[in-house]
């Protein structure tokens, strides 16, 4: 099946730096990859939405400033979060869209940690 | 807006059969999803059912869709301590090129 690729899996950044965690559709390609965001024992919250070649649209309520999307292939998508806080930690997850598959079903990157200490 | 509702927490025994219910509120999707997250993980696709369907069996998977009352299920029979998970039902919003919608989770806990 189709396969997304998140790295990094964790991340420990010291507060005030940026990080970045990119996302890959490994077998096909995908004009529309998602940011979420996870905090514990709770569910998933959209952050974005990132279009290939295209400003990503924003939640209401996240800052795009702070966490910066690019979506520069049909295969690649990154988050960058900048000048990183503690509040900044959690799992972050990316999913991507095949277009071709009944449904226009989306694959779930293992997500990743983020740590700001 | 569109929304997805679940149940937070179930229990069974090992061999038992568990049921996860969902409702939601989209009544034009075409498909409706379900998905599991093992702990510190990411989600992977369970399985899905067409909106014209009213069951999907895939082996020890059965999924039930009641359109008229907005009702999904999802049963798994012989329930393993491997089946422990946080169980996602999702509906993705009649607007293409939008993410899907979310229910905060089924947290299933299987006793041996």
């Amino acid at each position: 099946g189709a396969v997304v690729s998140q790295h990094p899996s964790r991340v420990i950044c010291k507060s005030g730096t940026s990080v970045k965690i990119e996302c890959r559709s490994l077998d096909f390609q995908a004009t529309t990859m998602f940011w979420y965001r996870q905090f514990p024992k709770q569910s998933l919250m959209l952050m974005a939405t990132s279009n290939e070649g295209s400003k990503a649209t924003y939640e209401q309520g996240v800052e795009k400033d702070k966490f910066l999307i690019n979506h520069a292939s049909l295969t690649l998508s990154t988050l960058t979060v900048t000048s990183a806080h503690p509040e900044d930690s959690s799992f972050y997850i990316c999913s991507a869209r095949e277009v071709l598959k009944p449904g226009n079903t989306i694959y779930f990157g293992e997500g990743s940690w983020l740590t700001v200490v | 807006g569109e929304d997805v509702e679940q149940s937070l927490f179930l229990s069974v025994r090992e061999g038992d059969s568990s049921v996860i219910n969902c409702t939601y509120t989209d009544s034009s999707s075409t498909y409706l999803y379900w998905y599991k997250q093992e702990p510190g993980a990411g989600l992977q696709l369970l399985t899905y059912i067409f909106s014209n369907m009213d069951m999907k069996q895939d082996q020890r998977l059965t999924v039930l869709l009641n359109k008229k009352d907005k009702h999904l299920s999802l049963r798994i029979a012989d329930t393993q301590t491997g089946d422990s998970a946080i169980y996602f039902c999702a509906d993705p919003p009649h607007q293409a090129g939008t993410a899907l919608i979310f229910g905060k989770g089924t947290t299933l806990s299987v006793s041996s």
